[in-house]
This record gives C-alpha cells, structure tokens and sequence, in this order.
C-alpha cells in the first residue's frame, strides 16, 4: 500500500516568487493537513481539509493557501516568498478510523 | 500557555533501560493522544496512540494517560540505540473522522547509549 506522497521532496526558490506543493494521500484518506517545521517552532498547523472542504486554518498569513481535490489530493500554495519560509513542510493523511495521521517525506523549501 | 508541552530533554539511557516520556496538554476537552517518532531528516513516524485513561502496550512501548491530571506519557522498555530519536506528543480535541488538527508538542529527543 502506497503511503503519503509529497512533491517535489526539494525546492529551492527566491524571494518574492510563489511555490506549489502537492501531496497524493494513502488511498481511502479523505483527511488531509499540512504542517510547517522549522528548527526554532516545531510543528505548525497550516491545514486541514475533509472532502474537499478546509475545516481547519492555522494562524499563518493570507500568503499560504490550499485546497483538496475530489480524489482527495491537495496542494498547497505560497506566494511571494519570504526567507522565514524555509522549512519542511510535511502532509499527513487519516482514514477517519481513530488511528492518527500518517506523514508523507516532505518537502524541504529553500527561500533564498 | 502552550497547547501541548514536553519534558524538553535532551534524555539519555543506556542500552536496555526504561526511557520515559512525558507530555501535559491544556485543552481539558482533548480527546485523541498520539506519539511520533522522528529520526533526524526523517519524516513523523506514528508509534502509539490512546484515547482512554489507563495503559495501552505494543511491544516495547507503553503508552499512559491521565486526563483528570492532563498528561500523557511513553515508556519505552529495553531501549536500543535504534530508539535514539526525537519523540513528539500530539494531541487532537476530535477522534476518529472529526480528529482535525493535531497540537503537537516540542519534542523530546532521545539517546540510548549502547
């Protein structure tokens, strides 16, 4: 069974420019969230989305969007770029079934 | 207050000892309580999760939960050097299909020393 996949795994961008990322969940997951982690703040809360409804929002600026589709991928969406960007940032699927999330391997983000 | 604290360690074991985790939540309403692992440039990888107060085993890992007094805890029996990781406690105010976000906490990292 295929497990949460994330593209790209590396990124690197400048300034200003805006980066799309996309991640496939485990097949049958239709929950779907995104964190942000950097060294300084752990994991941060960006989404969460249930058939393509976001059902949660996590306190980061108007430039970070997402959205699901009805296969239940998403992506999410920065614009203008900022260096404090850089991180990993890692998607996580559920079943629904009370067993947790599973993390994809990220995708590392270099703002430069 | 945060959310979601833990004992911010470093902890170090020797080989075969108990190594034990712990974490306090805020959110008395919490319903869902997760442990991860995560070993350098990896990924969170899903060890155990609890909902009920009491002890849950999976082989070597237990988890416990207290909820009047707000705390989780990961004991980990016979560690192995394989063990050396950092261990992050999430919990969710929701469960099963209305789990939503997870608060994780900081992190504890964790050495076992052969």
């Amino acid at each position: 069974k295929a497990g949460v996949t994330q593209t790209p795994r590396y990124l690197i961008k400048t300034r200003g420019q805006q980066v799309t990322l996309s991640c496939s969940p485990i097949s049958g997951h239709r929950s779907v969230s995104w964190y942000q982690q950097t060294p300084g703040q752990g994991l941060q809360f960006l989404f969460e989305y249930f058939s393509e409804t976001q059902r949660n929002k996590g306190n980061f600026p108007g430039r970070f969007s997402g959205r699901q589709f009805s296969n239940s991928r998403s992506e999410m969406n920065v614009s203008t770029l900022e260096l404090g960007d850089s991180a990993l940032y890692l998607c996580a699927s559920s079943l629904g079934d009370g067993n947790g999330y599973t993390f994809g391997s990220g995708t590392r983000l270099t703002v430069v | 207050q945060k959310e979601v604290e833990q004992n911010s360690g470093p902890l170090s074991v020797p080989e075969g000892a108990i190594a034990s985790l712990n974490c306090t939540y805020s959110d008395r309403g919490s319903q869902s309580f997760f442990w991860y692992r995560q070993y350098s440039g990896k990924s969170p990888e899903l060890i155990m999760f609890i909902y009920s107060n009491g002890d849950k085993e999976d082989g070597r890992f237990t988890a416990q939960l207290n909820k009047a007094s707000q705390y989780v805890s990961l004991l980990i029996r016979d560690s192995q050097p394989s063990d050396s990781a950092t261990y992050l406690c999430a919990v969710g105010r929701g469960r099963g299909s209305t789990l939503g976000r997870l608060y994780f906490g900081r992190g504890t990292q964790l050495t076992v020393w052969p």
